[in-house]
């Protein structure tokens, strides 16, 4: 059973660029939670999603910032016009079960130049 | 919000040394998170748990959910526990909140 994946592990983009981050849960996980992780700072809670549900998006920047979890494929974190303040690490984790224990994945550094 | 502590902030400690990590919350919980962050940065779930104790290996993880609170210890720590330990609580029932976490070093 893979673990959580996460692609890409590190992505650039120019200020004004688009970022796109994949989640893939663990196999039979229907919860998947996304969190950012700052430079020399803590994780914070951005949005969690079900299949094809937003749940809570209460973390998660009201501009430029997006969450899927479509009934096919992967989570995916979009970031639209991205500015050097979004250089951080992306992690996803997913449970079988809201509050559940939680798997993360390796993490998407994205670097903002 | 449910407001999380951890202490100490920062932990350096001999090899073979016991090591314990406090948790304090804000708001009473069902169950608490603990997990490791590696150096380079990956994240390892350690214990979910909700009442007592749970063990694993050298880790145990207690909690006490009157006093709001949890303990992670490590017994014969070794430099490859080296790493920032971190608890997590539920946050009104939808997402978690996470610890501002403790770096532990230990010394060979």
């Amino acid at each position: 059973n893979a673990g959580v994946m996460q692609n890409p592990r590190h992505l650039v983009r120019r200020r004004g660029q688009e970022a796109r981050l994949r989640c893939s849960p663990m196999k039979g996980h229907s919860h998947v939670y996304w969190y950012r992780q700052l430079p020399e700072e803590g994780l914070k809670f951005m949005v969690y999603l079900q299949k094809e549900n937003i749940i809570d998006e209460s973390g998660m920047p009201k501009e430029r910032f997006s969450a899927e979890f479509p009934k096919e494929g992967p989570s995916i974190l979009r970031i639209q016009q991205v500015v050097r303040g979004d250089s951080a690490a992306y992690f996803c984790a997913s449970s079988p079960l809201l509050l559940d224990e939680q798997y993360f994945g390796p993490g998407t550094r994205l670097t903002v130049t | 919000k449910n407001e999380v502590e951890q202490s100490p902030q920062n932990l350096t400690a001999q090899e073979g040394e016991f090591i314990t990590i406090n948790c304090s919350y804000s708001v009473g919980i069902s169950a608490l998170h603990w997990l490791q962050q590696h150096p380079g940065g990956g994240i390892v779930s350690l214990f979910m748990l909700s009442s007592g104790k749970k063990k694993h290996g050298r880790l145990i993880a207690t909690i006490n959910i009157q006093e709001k609170h949890s303990s992670l210890h490590i017994t014969a720590s070794h430099p490859r526990d080296s790493a920032v330990y971190i608890c997590a609580v539920p946050n009104y029932g939808q997402n978690f909140v996470f610890g501002p976490g403790t770096r532990l070093s230990v010394l060979p």
